[in-house]
């Protein structure tokens, strides 16, 4: 089974510009989470999804960051215009999860992540 | 509001030796998940283990059991026969309701031949 993909890898940008990170979750997983994480610290939920509907953004820098999954499947964040504290890596994430009720299990599978640097 | 404390931000280890990780948790909500993640420096998060609030039971996986005594709101991660590639960071984290995972500052774990 094809875990979750994320792309780009790596990104560097100047201040000012502004970027996109693609995600593809597991297959059939309903719950999609995007996650920062800066250096040397835990990852913090920036935005979390099931199916197409957003459940909790309640920490996501609205002036500059949006998102969206479309159909319930893929999800794009984006950052525009970015700033230096922007610099971190980006993690998405999935679980079957389809929420309260439900019989999926909520272990969340994490992509490799995407790493910004902003200059 | 939850909170997860790692109090330990580096730990040194000699393979084949047990190490324990240590994981304190504060929530209010009765209904709560508790998970151990690792992340090499490649960057990719990996699921280790989870123990659910009202489960009787330690929770483990193979090599990683976790010690969960809820009274004291600990959760602590124990991997036995150390190895290598087990050096990593690693991250307690924790859910309530809102199933969102709120994760700690993580431990700098090195095993050392």
């Amino acid at each position: 089974e094809a875990g979750v993909a994320q792309s780009p890898r790596y990104k560097i940008i100047e201040k000012r510009q502004s970027v996109a990170f693609w995600c593809n979750p597991i297959s059939g997983h309903a719950t999609l989470y995007w996650y920062q994480q800066i250096l040397g610290q835990g990852p913090k939920l920036l935005i979390q999804f099931q199916n197409n509907g957003v459940v909790d953004d309640s920490q996501l820098p609205k002036d500059r960051f949006s998102a969206e999954r479309l159909k319930g499947v893929d999800s794009t964040l984006k950052i525009q215009p970015a700033k230096l504290e922007d610099s971190a890596v980006y993690l998405c994430a999935s679980s079957l999860f389809a929420g309260p009720g439900s019989s999926g299990t909520d272990t969340q599978y994490f992509g490799p992540g995407t790493r910004l640097t902003v200059l | 509001a939850q909170k997860i404390t790692q109090t330990q931000p580096g730990m040194f280890v000699q393979e084949k030796e047990a190490v324990t990780l240590d994981c304190t948790y504060d929530t209010s909500d009765p209904s709560y998940g508790l998970f151990w993640y690792k992340q090499p420096s490649s960057g990719e998060m990996i699921f280790l283990i989870y123990q659910g609030s009202y489960d009787q039971q330690n929770a483990t996986e193979g090599r990683y059991s976790l010690n969960f005594q809820k009274a004291r709101k600990s959760a602590n991660l124990v991997i036995s026969a150390s190895q290598l590639g087990d050096s990593a960071m690693y991250f307690c984290a924790m859910h309530d309701s809102g199933y969102a995972l709120n994760f700690g500052k993580g431990t700098s774990l090195l095993v050392t031949p």
